[in-house]
């Protein structure tokens, strides 16, 4: 069936550092590839997502590019702030129409 | 425009005893998710509604968990009789009807429904 896989956390790291968090698929046919947020205390918001081979989603400054022939979706950013400390959730939805997320990976931004 | 609304926001009850949750959806979308949030895990698909119609209910532990979305707006999600491992949070997520929306169709998220079985 359809995963997803990702990075194992949790990161930390200084704000203004590079962050990439790694998140690979495996699913039949062409799935559209998302990443979700959880902020502390919140529910899970969208935070971009990608429907075809090589589209770039982004938002906040954070981007990810849906690579078919690697099979993965990382999601970067090139200044993280102390508020982008979250949990963050790699997710694919394929044809059976069921997000299929993976485990998660917690980040925290030091000041 | 609300968001997708969950409640109780906490529930704190004692083994074999029973719990509902309930979930009101985005205005509008047909589609109605449950997902089981461990500590430390992604979500997981416990059913999906279309409408009235439970479509996907295959990881629903029938034996001791039901729901239900009788007039295809709210819906409940029941356990009984609610062991420790069902320890969890809960949420809800509504999105369009995937064979109507164009491109990626995305679920909105309620806050969730944290249960606490002692």
């Amino acid at each position: 069936g359809d995963s997803v896989t990702q990075m194992e956390g949790p990161v930390t790291l200084s704000e203004e550092a590079f962050l990439t968090i790694n998140c690979t698929y495996t699913a039949t046919g062409y799935p559209s590839l998302f990443w979700y947020v959880q902020y502390p205390g919140e529910g899970l918001q969208l935070l971009l997502k990608a429907t075809k081979a090589d589209d770039k989603g982004s938002n906040k400054g954070f981007e990810a590019t849906y690579r078919k022939e690697t099979t993965s979706f990382h999601l970067e950013k090139g200044s993280v702030q102390v508020s982008d400390s979250a949990v963050y959730f790699c997710a694919l939805k394929g044809g059976a129409q069921k997000l299929v997320f993976g485990q998660g990976t917690r980040l925290t931004i030091n000041p | 425009e609300a968001g997708v609304v969950q409640s109780p926001r906490y529930k704190i009850i004692e083994k074999k005893q029973p719990v509902a949750f309930w979930c009101n959806p985005i205005s509008g979308h047909n589609t109605l998710y449950w997902y089981l949030q461990n500590l430390g895990q992604g979500p997981e698909l416990l059913i999906r509604y279309e409408n009235e119609e439970a479509v996907d209910d295959s990881q629903l532990p029938k034996d001791r968990f039901s729901a239900e979305r009788l007039k295809g707006v709210d819906s409940t999600l029941k356990i009984q009789p609610a062991e420790l491992g069902d320890s969890a949070v809960y949420l809800c997520a509504s999105s369009l009807n995937p064979l109507k929306a164009s491109g990626a169709n995305v679920l909105t998220f309620g806050a969730g429904s944290r249960l606490t079985v002692l």
